[in-house]
């Protein structure tokens, strides 16, 4: 089947550097989407790597490796607004315009 | 631009009772999308549609219907309300470019069944 794995919770200080990390299994996709969402908030869409490597975004950069069905989102100089939690979701083979999402990351940054 | 709208935002159902979320967007996007989130969870998708018309089944299916009359809306109907339904529900859109990817949410419903 169709999945998607992320840690449950990343707590880091201000200032400082958060990977979150996604493995996913899967026959086949279109690409590793992120999204951001605050406590009573909507999501909203952070970034899409549809190919290997980097996208870099401001302070938000997201990278996919197909060949580990692996993705990762990196967070630098975090702020106190950064806390939110995090998503990563795919298209699951032949179902376009579908998304699948992760159970989501806790980020907790402390001052 | 408003964006992806839900009404209502709150709502308190008995056990049986009936009612329909609505969302509309005012993006002219083709895909239109459902989804449950429980706490401490991620999005399950309980129906979508792909065009004016057109609907289909999503993960989590059991329990609801939806119409896409017009373009711009897509309701949610929930025919005889479970507590298992208690849930914050959120409409979403996209355009098919790219295998929408990106899809812009509405701000929720929050649905509590006694």
């Amino acid at each position: 089947g169709q999945s998607l794995e992320q840690p449950s919770e990343v707590t880091a200080v201000e200032g400082a550097i958060v990977q979150i990390n996604c493995t996913y299994q899967t026959s086949g996709f279109y690409g590793l989407s992120w999204y951001q969402q605050h406590d009573g908030g909507a999501p909203t869409f952070l970034s899409y790597n549809a190919l290997d490597g980097l996208e870099e975004t401001g302070r938000f950069s997201s990278f996919l490796s197909r060949s580990d069905s692996y993705g990762y989102l990196l967070l630098q100089e975090l702020q106190m607004k950064d806390s939110a939690s995090y998503f990563c979701s795919f298209s699951p083979p032949d179902s376009w315009g579908k998304l699948q999402f992760g159970a989501g990351t806790q980020v907790v940054v402390t001052p | 631009n408003a964006g992806v709208t839900q009404t209502p935002k709150f709502r308190v159902l008995k056990t049986g009772q009936s009612m329909t979320l609505l969302c509309a967007q005012d993006m002219n996007h083709e895909y239109m999308y459902w989804y449950r989130q429980d706490p401490g969870m991620g999005l399950r998708l309980i129906h979508y549609s792909v065009g004016e018309g057109t609907t289909a089944k999503g993960e989590v299916p059991d329990g609801y219907n939806v119409s896409r009359l017009k373009k711009q809306n897509f309701l949610l109907g929930l025919e005889s309300a479970a507590p298992s339904q208690t849930s914050v529900y959120f409409c979403a859109s996209s355009s098919p470019r790219g295998g929408a990817y990106e899809q812009y949410f509405g701000p929720g419903t929050r649905l509590t069944v006694t």
